[in-house]
C-alpha cells in the first residue's frame, strides 16, 4: 500500500524551543494532509488540514500560532511546535490523502512522531 | 457534521475466536468507510475499506459489511491471532477529496492466546 513517512519518530526538546516533524507522502502526491494529536488510550483528536499551497486548515481549540504548519509540496507538510511546553508532549501523527486517479481519496497514516518537552 | 459511533470499546477474545466491532454513522451521504488498527506506539494503518456501492468486502481473515440504510458497518475478524491485538478504529467520509473523515473513538482488541 502507499506509504506515508514521517520523522522523527521520536523527539525530546526543551521547554521554550521549537521542534518541526515531518510528513511525506513517498509514493504518491498529497494535495490534502492532516495532523492529529492523540493522548495515551484516546481516539485521534484532528489538530488541522494541510492543503497544498495555502494556508491551513485549523480546528477549533488549536492555536495556529502555536503549531505551525506548512505543505509547501504536493509530498510534504510539516508542523512545527513553537516554543513548546511540558503540556504539548504528546504523540503527533500525520495523513495523507492520495487523491489520484483511481485512488479513491484513500487515506494513510504516517508512523507517528513521540514528543516529550522537558 | 457526521458522527461515528464505535462499539464495545473494549473487546477481549480468545485465539480463534471471531471479533466483531460495529460502528453506526449519522451522514447519510457519507459513502466511504475505512478500518485502521494501530499499534502500540505506532500509526494507525490501513487495513481494509468498503465504499457505499458494495455490502460486503473480505480480505482473508477480515471483512466489512455495510448497511447503508441502517447506517452501520461492522469489521470481522475470523480466527483471530495475539497479533491481531490492537486499538481497531473505524472512520466515515464522503468520497470526494475535498472531506475529512470522521472517526470512532477506537475499539481496543485483546487476543489471549
Amino acid at each position: 500500500g502507499a506509504v506515508v513517512s514521517q520523522h522523527p519518530s521520536r523527539v525530546i526538546c526543551k521547554s521554550g524551543t521549537s521542534v518541526k516533524i515531518e510528513c511525506r507522502s513517498l509514493d504518491f502526491q498529497a494535495t490534502t494532509m492532516f495532523w492529529y494529536r492523540q493522548f495515551p488510550k484516546q481516539s485521534l483528536m484532528l489538530m488541522a488540514t494541510s492543503n497544498e499551497g495555502s494556508k491551513a486548515t485549523y480546528e477549533q481549540g488549536v492555536e495556529k500560532d502555536k503549531f505551525l504548519i506548512n505543505h509547501a509540496s504536493l509530498t510534504l507538510s510539516t508542523l512545527t511546535v513553537t516554543s513548546a511546553h511540558p503540556e504539548d508532549s504528546s504523540f503527533y501523527i500525520c495523513s495523507a490523502r492520495n487523491a489520484g486517479t483511481g485512488s479513491g481519496n484513500t487515506i494513510y497514516f504516517g508512523e507517528g512522531s513521540w514528543l516529550t518537552v522537558v | 457534521g457526521e458522527n461515528v459511533e464505535q462499539h464495545p470499546s473494549t473487546l477481549s477474545v480468545q485465539e480463534g475466536d471471531s471479533a466483531v466491532i460495529k460502528c453506526t454513522y449519522s451522514d447519510s451521504a457519507s459513502n466511504y468507510f475505512p478500518w485502521y488498527k494501530q499499534e502500540l506506539g505506532k500509526g494507525p494503518q490501513l487495513i481494509i475499506d468498503i465504499r457505499s456501492n458494495v455490502g460486503e468486502k473480505k480480505d482473508q481473515r477480515i471483512a466489512v459489511t455495510l448497511n447503508k440504510t441502517a447506517k452501520h458497518f461492522s469489521l470481522h475478524i475470523t480466527e483471530t491471532q495475539p497479533e491481531d491485538s490492537a486499538v481497531y478504529f473505524c472512520a466515515a467520509s464522503k468520497g470526494g477529496g475535498s472531506y475529512i473523515p470522521t472517526f470512532g473513538r477506537g475499539t481496543s482488541l485483546i487476543v489471549h492466546p
